[in-house]
């Protein structure tokens, strides 16, 4: 069964240090998707994009964070200066269609856990 | 702005036995509810989806149903076992279409 495949599994880094993480999505599908969930928390929409432009980014979302899908088959989230309350998991995803889409399923890697020291 | 929330946040039975686990979303002009399983420090499995236009799906030992009227879906999981042992997440879309909100989340235990 087609999967989201993402790397590293963790990361440890020290704060104030570029992270980048990177997803491949399952090939045909067209909608890509950042999620993040702080231990013991909810999981928390980033942002999501479409024929390689953000379609939505979420409050958390702000400069320090951006996307890109820098060939056909990559989709990177960068952190350009990490802070500890960025520890986290950090989930991609991907869809064929977008996500109010009827009968669409998102389907999520296995996340990246990202702790900042 | 779409927020949901999932009762109750945890749960404890015995195995075999019978449970519901519910969901209520803020929003009711949505497409679909997903309904998610996470296991401890892992990714998130999906588990049923279900169009605006349905009123159930059923897969296995679980049945989810949806009342987009007054914004909730249950999930329906039949004589439950240990590895049903998990947090089970609801998700809608926003109203743009463009992400899935989740709820926190019940965990779930079942004892042997």
């Amino acid at each position: 069964e087609p999967e989201v495949t993402q790397t590293p599994s963790h990361q440890v880094t020290q704060m104030g240090q570029e992270v980048i993480l990177r997803c491949v999505p399952i090939s045909n599908h067209l909608y890509f998707y950042w999620y993040r969930q702080i231990l013991g928390q909810k999981v928390e929409f980033l942002v999501s994009f479409y024929n390689n432009e953000i379609s939505e980014k979420s409050e958390i979302f702000d400069d320090q964070f951006s996307v890109e899908r820098p060939d056909g088959s990559n989709f990177t989230l960068k952190i350009r200066s990490t802070k500890l309350e960025d520890s986290a998991m950090y989930f991609c995803a991907s869809s064929v269609e977008g996500a109010g889409t009827g009968a669409n399923v998102l389907t999520f890697g296995a996340g990246s856990r990202l702790t900042v020291l | 702005k779409q927020e949901v929330t999932q009762i109750p946040a945890a749960l404890s039975v015995p195995e075999g036995e019978n449970l519901v686990l519910n969901c209520s979303f803020t929003d009711s002009a949505i497409y679909n509810l997903q309904w998610f399983r996470q296991d401890p420090g892992k990714g998130l499995t999906s588990l049923l989806l279900i169009q605006s236009s349905q009123r159930e799906q059923t897969s296995g030992r679980l049945n989810a149903s949806l009342d987009k009227s007054s914004g909730r879906s249950t999930l329906y999981i039949a004589a439950s076992q240990p590895g049903d042992s998990a947090t089970y997440l609801c998700a809608v879309p926003n109203q743009a279409g463009t992400a899935l909100i989740f709820g926190k989340g019940t965990t779930l235990s079942v004892s042997s």
